[in-house]
């Protein structure tokens, strides 16, 4: 089956940086997806990694490594509005997205 | 500037009755999509469109239909609908990869 994991929840500290990892397992792979979700709220796209290597934008990166099935979405300098869920999702052969349950991350000041 | 509606953004219903969320885009994208998202879930497909007069099942289609008869619009319909059908709900579009979502409508079945 396909699948997404990611963790639940994470915390971490106002100007601190954090890493949020995702693994997948997928029939086939078109790249991967990084989305924010504040409470209540639709998500926003954040980034997208179809080739190996760190894709840097602003505050926010992500990692893609293909042969290890893994990304990561690394997050500098946090803000308290970083306070969200960050979604993974992966493309799979047919150019359908399978998402992750996404990952809390809260921020302290 | 572009966008996707959707209406109502809060809606609640009893067991059985038959109920119709409103998706409206004016990206002018050929794809449009319907999920759910639920505690624990990620956010589940229900249907999908890829352009006028198509549409296709997504993982849990099952109670659900929708319509495509414009490029604008795809309504999501709960024939019969049930408890658990509880949950938000999101549209989006796109008209390559990545997806546009609408705000989302939050359904509630008693």
């Amino acid at each position: 089956g396909q699948n997404i994991d990611q963790p639940t929840e994470m915390t971490a500290t106002e100007g601190a940086i954090v890493q949020i990892n995702c693994t997948y397992q997928t029939s086939g792979f078109n790249g991967l997806f990084w989305y924010q979700q504040h409470a209540g709220e639709a998500p926003t796209f954040l980034s997208y990694n179809v080739l190996d290597g760190l894709e840097e934008k602003g505050r926010f990166s992500s990692f893609l490594s293909r042969s290890k099935g893994y990304s990561y979405l690394l997050l500098k300098e946090l803000q308290m509005k970083d306070s969200a869920s960050y979604l993974c999702a992966v493309t799979d052969s047919n150019y359908q997205l399978i998402w992750g349950a996404g990952t809390k991350l809260i921020i302290k000041p | 500037d572009a966008e996707i509606t959707q209406s109502p953004r809060h809606k609640i219903t009893e067991t059985g009755r038959q109920v119709t969320l409103a998706c409206h885009q004016t990206w002018n994208h050929n794809n449009m999509f319907w999920y759910r998202q639920d505690l624990g879930h990620g956010l589940r497909l229900i249907h999908y469109s890829y352009g006028v007069q198509d549409t296709n099942k997504g993982e849990v289609s099952d109670g659900y239909s929708v319509s495509r008869s414009n490029t604008e619009d795809l309504p999501l319909t709960l024939e019969s609908a049930a408890s658990s059908q509880t949950s938000v709900y999101f549209c989006a579009s796109s008209e390559v990869m990545w997806r546009s979502f609408g705000p989302g409508t939050r359904l509630t079945v008693t």
